[in-house]
């Protein structure tokens, strides 16, 4: 079954103690993605990655790293939480083709304390 | 200027009855695509329906269908025959460009209620 999958699926956490949210997809897909979803603001893109070793910036990449070592999986790290990145986050992928839609994980809800 | 809006931040609608989610968008590309996604309280996103600009026709799949209004830069996804399970969170999100490297830019969604 085609998926992507994110782990944890719940966290809670304490400011400052780095922690990272894995995002494995079984696609083959290059193109990969988080997104991070707050009330009244939709989903914004942290960070995308073309391939690997490719990646680059979104529109709210303060706080927060990523790497793409494998074409299967995009993990993201936050070195230093702070209580402004409470958020539902989700990763995503899709294929090269323009009109193909992107495939969601079931996402991560993060509470940093 | 935000690229894309959706003006509903809730709607209601009677189950059995069809329903309209507006989405207009902002952009400068004559190669672009509009997709939308549902997202239930179990939280996870599923894709709906895609129209690209240059799409003759407009898009159905099932009960979904897109009011592609290219001059009005509005697509609007209606809903025929609600149903209870229709009940969620519905976003409208862009790609510009036609090449690989593109972004998807979501609105802030409408939260859709069906009503027995």
């Amino acid at each position: 079954e085609a998926q992507v999958t994110q782990n944890p699926r719940y966290l809670i956490t304490v400011t400052g103690k780095k922690l990272t949210v894995t995002c494995s997809q079984n696609m083959n897909h290059e193109y990969m993605s988080w997104y991070r979803q707050d009330p009244g603001l939709g989903l914004r893109q942290i960070y995308y990655s073309m391939n690997v070793e490719v990646t680059d910036k979104g529109d709210v990449p303060e706080g927060y790293k990523v790497s793409r070592k494998e074409k299967r999986n995009f993990p993201l790290i936050l070195e230093s939480p702070s209580p402004n990145q409470t958020s539902l986050y989700f990763c995503a992928s899709r294929g090269q083709i323009h009109n193909q839609p992107q495939h969601f994980g079931d996402g991560t809800r993060l509470s940093i304390l | 200027a935000q690229k894309i809006t959706q003006t509903q931040p809730g709607m209601f609608v009677q189950e059995k009855e069809a329903v309209t989610l507006d989405c207009t968008y902002d952009t400068s590309d004559q190669s672009y695509g509009l997709f939308w996604y549902k997202q239930p309280s179990s939280g996870e996103m599923i894709f709906l329906i895609y129209q690209g600009s240059y799409d003759e026709q407009n898009a159905t799949e099932g009960r979904y269908s897109l009011n592609f209004q290219k001059a009005r830069k509005s697509a609007n996804l209606v809903i025929s025959a609600s149903q209870l399970g229709d009940s969620a969170m519905y976003f409208c999100a862009m790609r510009e460009g036609r090449g690989s490297n593109y972004k998807l830019t979501f609105g802030k969604g409408t939260l859709l209620t069906v009503n027995p």
